[in-house]
């Protein structure tokens, strides 16, 4: 089945610097990777997301690369601001079943 | 999207008791999905609910402990028997509305603890 790593564990950044969290997937068969953050007592949110096809997506302040042949994807998050500060979990499709795989997670923390 | 609730938001329990974990979503979705979140862990899959028959269970999970409903297309619950310490986590249900499309949105989540 599908294996995800994801570094580093934790993060911490100053203010209006960028932020990248890798992952690496095990599962050539992968063709979806979303990336979640969870604040303190909330459920994981769905901030952006990528499928095989594409090399790299952006929303605003965060994008998201994808390297198919390396098996690798990061999220990139420029001008970090305090509230960014959060848990953020990376995620693979396993093939059979509709299920991700997620990553051990990463804490970033901003600071002011 | 779509919009969920879960309850109760949080709750204490005795070992050996059982707990009923309830998930409503605003509109109808194919696929729902149950997850464990241990302390400072990230998210472990435990069931893909399936409406109209039983639950699909992970390795390691088994129904005994974790039995699933899904009597609609709108809600599901989760019970957690037999409850022990090792028990204590977040317990969160997921949607992927579109169905068999991955994208999936998570609950607010239920804190449980066991002494």
């Amino acid at each position: 089945g599908e294996n995800v790593e994801q570094h580093p564990s934790t993060l911490s950044v100053q203010e209006g610097d960028s932020a990248v969290i890798k992952c690496t997937y095990s599962d050539s068969a992968s063709n979806y990777f979303p990336w979640y953050k969870q604040e303190l007592g909330k459920g994981p949110q769905l901030i952006i997301d990528i499928r095989s096809n594409v090399g790299e997506k952006k929303d605003q302040r965060i994008a998201v690369t994808l390297n198919k042949t390396a098996k690798h994807f990061s999220l990139h998050i420029t001008e970090t601001q305090p509230e960014d500060s959060a848990v953020y979990f990376c995620a693979a499709s396993e093939e059979y079943g509709n299920k991700l795989v997620f990553g051990a997670g990463t804490i970033l923390r901003v600071k002011s | 999207s779509a919009v969920i609730s879960q309850k109760p938001s949080r709750d204490i329990c005795q070992r050996g008791t059982s707990l009923t974990i309830q998930c409503q979503v605003d509109s109808q979705v194919t696929m729902m999905f149950w997850y464990r979140q241990q302390p400072g862990q990230s998210l472990t899959l435990i069931a893909t609910a399936n409406q109209g028959s039983e639950a699909t269970y992970e390795s390691g999970f088994v129904i005994d402990k974790f039995p699933i409903s899904r009597p609609n297309l709108t809600f599901s619950t989760l019970t957690v028997s037999n409850l022990s310490p090792e028990d204590s986590s977040i317990y969160l249900c997921s949607v992927d509305p579109q169905g068999l499309d991955y994208e999936q949105y998570f609950g607010p989540g239920t804190r449980l603890t066991v002494t």
